[in-house]
């Protein structure tokens, strides 16, 4: 149980272009979805959270419209990079988690984003 | 501000040997420390929820412990199965929403 799907696994795309990265809780309602970047040998950074059918709280620093977050259903949440640069070449993941703060988050298995 | 520090930040040892993983934590107030299971180029999975000082969960070869400062991931007689980078992260009582993880313990367990 409690299976997150992120897709795509690996995405190579020129500069200036936009990434849609999908991720999907496909056997539990995931009430709040996250997501995370992290950079080799580092520890995973927090980007942003997201409620289903509200708008997203990003944290200090990451900005909005450079990354959109769509959370349209209890079970998908989107990741958009706008524009995309070298810079934000990293391994993107999402997570997901069921009711309140006591439940652990449930982690896809990420996406390998490229810029070149 | 809230921190993480894992260590040792490699570790290798031979199967069968047992040894154990620390996570020292720095929060305001504890809600809960996690334990995850990081093969590479996948997802963390999670494996066990610490919540008060004095608990202690197991899962087959592996069990957690919790104090005040730190946790501590014991792994009883390893196999090479169980190779992966194991990750603490520490979520605030005051922002329930946020885990703050530390950078991980690289384990090889050899044959």
């Amino acid at each position: 149980g409690a299976v997150v799907s992120q897709h795509p696994s690996w995405v190579i795309c020129k500069s200036g272009t936009s990434v849609k990265i999908e991720c999907r809780s496909l056997d539990f309602q995931a009430t709040t979805m996250f997501w995370y970047r992290q950079f080799p040998k580092q520890s995973l950074m927090l980007m942003a959270t997201s409620n289903e059918g509200s708008k997203a709280t990003y944290e200090q620093g990451v900005e909005k419209d450079k990354f959109l977050i769509n959370h349209a259903s209890l079970t998908l949440s989107t990741l958009t990079v706008t524009s995309a640069h070298p810079e934000d070449s990293s391994f993107y993941i999402c997570s997901a988690r069921s009711g309140g703060g006591d439940q652990p988050q449930h982690f896809g298995d990420g996406t390998r984003l490229s810029i070149l | 501000e809230d921190q993480v520090t894992q260590s040792p930040e490699a570790l290798r040892l031979q199967e069968g040997e047992s040894s154990s993983l620390n996570c020292s934590y720095t929060v305001s107030g504890l809600r809960g420390l996690f334990w995850y299971r990081q093969d590479p180029g996948k997802g963390p999975e999670f494996l066990f929820t610490l919540y008060s000082a004095g608990e202690e969960k197991e899962k087959e070869r592996l069990k957690a412990t919790l104090t005040k400062k730190e946790s501590f991931l014991h792994i009883t007689a390893p196999k090479p199965e169980d190779s992966a980078t194991y990750l603490c992260a520490v979520q605030d009582l005051y922002n329930t929403d946020k885990l703050i993880f530390g950078t991980g313990t690289r384990l090889q367990v050899f044959p």
